[in-house]
């Protein structure tokens, strides 16, 4: 099983800030196979990233995806009031599918 | 537009099975992968299984001896039973699509894993007597 470690654990920054997020693999994940999520409280995640680096449908430019083997990283270019949420990332290159424990990106 | 939506008991006694329903409307259950993904209370997310609509399964080694995932096209739903249910089974169970995205393989159109990209809204399962 791939285990994804996510950091730092909680993030505190300014609206309009950058935030730079970790995932790293304990073996490498294939192809990159490596998605990035978005929870608020009392919903569903929502997909940002997969492939690494491909944005999903509608979401905007200021969030971007990095990486390979086993480093990846989340960007968030301008931190809007809408962006304070968990993130997490999740491998879908070896089964079992699994997630990152989370990253929290609170106001400061 | 896909949309999923769970349903189920929101309360399961210890030892029994937990029995969810997803409904897919916008699209046929005849393609993609179907996904099945829990948070408890707090906590993060665990992927549980897949099924494809031929109902090749793949599921989480964790749960593997208690889950079954089964997908009916006649009814455009796919379920989650999870049997011998104990506290530790409390939680948010999700719904997921998976993206498409298919390749050839040896001249035949054959589907590939992708992230989730449509999940339902979650429904809350509390395992107590």
């Amino acid at each position: 099983e791939i285990v994804l470690t996510q950091s730092p654990g909680t993030l505190s920054l300014s609206p309009g800030e950058r935030a730079t997020l970790s995932c790293r693999a304990s073996q490498s994940v294939t192809s990159p196979y490596l998605a990035w999520y978005q929870q608020k409280p009392g919903q569903a995640p929502r997909l940002l990233i997969y492939g690494a680096s491909s944005r999903a449908t509608g979401i905007p430019d200021r969030f971007s995806g990095s990486g390979s083997g086993t480093d990846f990283t989340l960007t968030i270019s301008r931190l809007e009031p809408e962006d304070f949420a968990v993130y997490y990332c999740q491998q879908y290159g070896g089964s079992p599918w699994t997630f990152g424990q989370g990253t929290k990106v609170d106001i400061k | 537009q896909v949309q999923l939506q769970e349903s189920g008991p929101g309360l399961v006694k210890p030892s029994e099975t937990l029995s969810l329903t997803c409904t897919v409307s916008g699209n046929s259950v005849t393609s993609y992968y179907w996904n099945w993904i829990r948070q408890p209370p707090g906590k993060g997310l665990e992927w549980i299984g897949y099924v494809y609509h031929s109902g090749s399964t793949n599921y989480n080694p964790s749960l593997k001896s208690r889950v079954t995932i089964s997908v009916d096209t006649s009814k455009n739903q796919f379920s989650l039973n999870l049997r011998s249910v104990t506290a530790a089974d409390t939680a948010i169970y999700y719904c997921a699509k998976e993206k498409l995205r298919m390749t050839m393989v040896r001249g035949v159109l054959t589907p590939l894993h992708e992230a989730f990209d449509i999940w339902g809204q979650g429904t809350m399962v509390t395992v107590s007597s």
